[in-house]
């Protein structure tokens, strides 16, 4: 089963442009994290934000996170080519059970 | 600091077949995870250890998967026998807690003829 539900699916913009998808699950969490996959690769995580915090910033990289409506976004800033690859939510309930979602697949065009 | 080993990196196998995949995590890290990822998918879970001590593997086909973390470090998964539907790449993770975030290994490309 999987709780986190990314929108939208698959995302194509222009190379500069801002990029954001979204995240939406089920149940209380104690955290969530996003991840990226290129193509053929492992996941590597980007940013991780717990339950008690709202936003987080990693370089060009922006979280935010709504447990009121059990949301959390992904904000990329002046996308490049290598941004390229699928995003992926992944949520930590209270009893420490992570679940991944099906990822959202960004295409950075030249 | 190494990353997170696994291998083999890929595996071709006949049904009924058994296969193991092995992972050495990252030192120090006592949260260890496999993960089973279908093309297109996110990776779903299919066992998270906390040292030695399986602590989830209600998602672990237990009729023919098996997993074992001797000594809280490396940790071994096996299929026994291997179905068409298992192919799929299978990854291995470590993290200091379940708290943490986690860091992937490349993963094992399982293809069942």
């Amino acid at each position: 089963s999987q709780q986190g539900e990314e929108d939208p699916q698959a995302l194509s913009i222009q190379e500069g442009e801002n990029a954001t998808m979204n995240c939406s699950y089920k149940t209380s969490i104690n955290n969530l994290q996003w991840y990226r996959q290129n193509s053929g690769r492992g996941l590597v995580h980007l940013i991780l934000i717990r339950s008690n915090e709202r936003e987080k910033h990693s370089g060009r990289l922006r979280v935010t996170l709504d447990t009121s409506k059990k949301s959390s976004s992904l904000l990329i800033t002046a996308s490049r080519a290598a941004d390229t690859a699928s995003y992926f939510c992944a949520t930590v309930d209270r009893d420490d059970k992570i679940i991944f979602g099906k990822g959202t697949r960004l295409h950075i065009l030249p | 600091e190494a990353g997170v080993v696994q291998s083999p990196r890929y595996k071709i196998i006949e049904k009924k077949q058994p296969v193991a995949f092995w992972c050495n995590p990252i030192s120090g890290h006592n949260t260890l995870y496999w993960y089973l990822q279908n093309l297109g998918q996110g990776p779903e879970l299919l066992i998270r250890y906390e040292n030695e001590e399986a602590v989830d593997d209600s998602q672990l086909p237990k009729d023919r998967f098996s997993a074992e973390r001797l000594k809280g470090v490396d940790s071994t998964l096996k299929i026994q026998p291997a179905e068409l539907g298992d192919s799929a790449v299978y990854l291995c993770a470590s993290s200091l807690s379940s708290t943490y975030e986690q860091y992937f290994g490349p993963g094992t490309r399982l293809t069942v003829t």
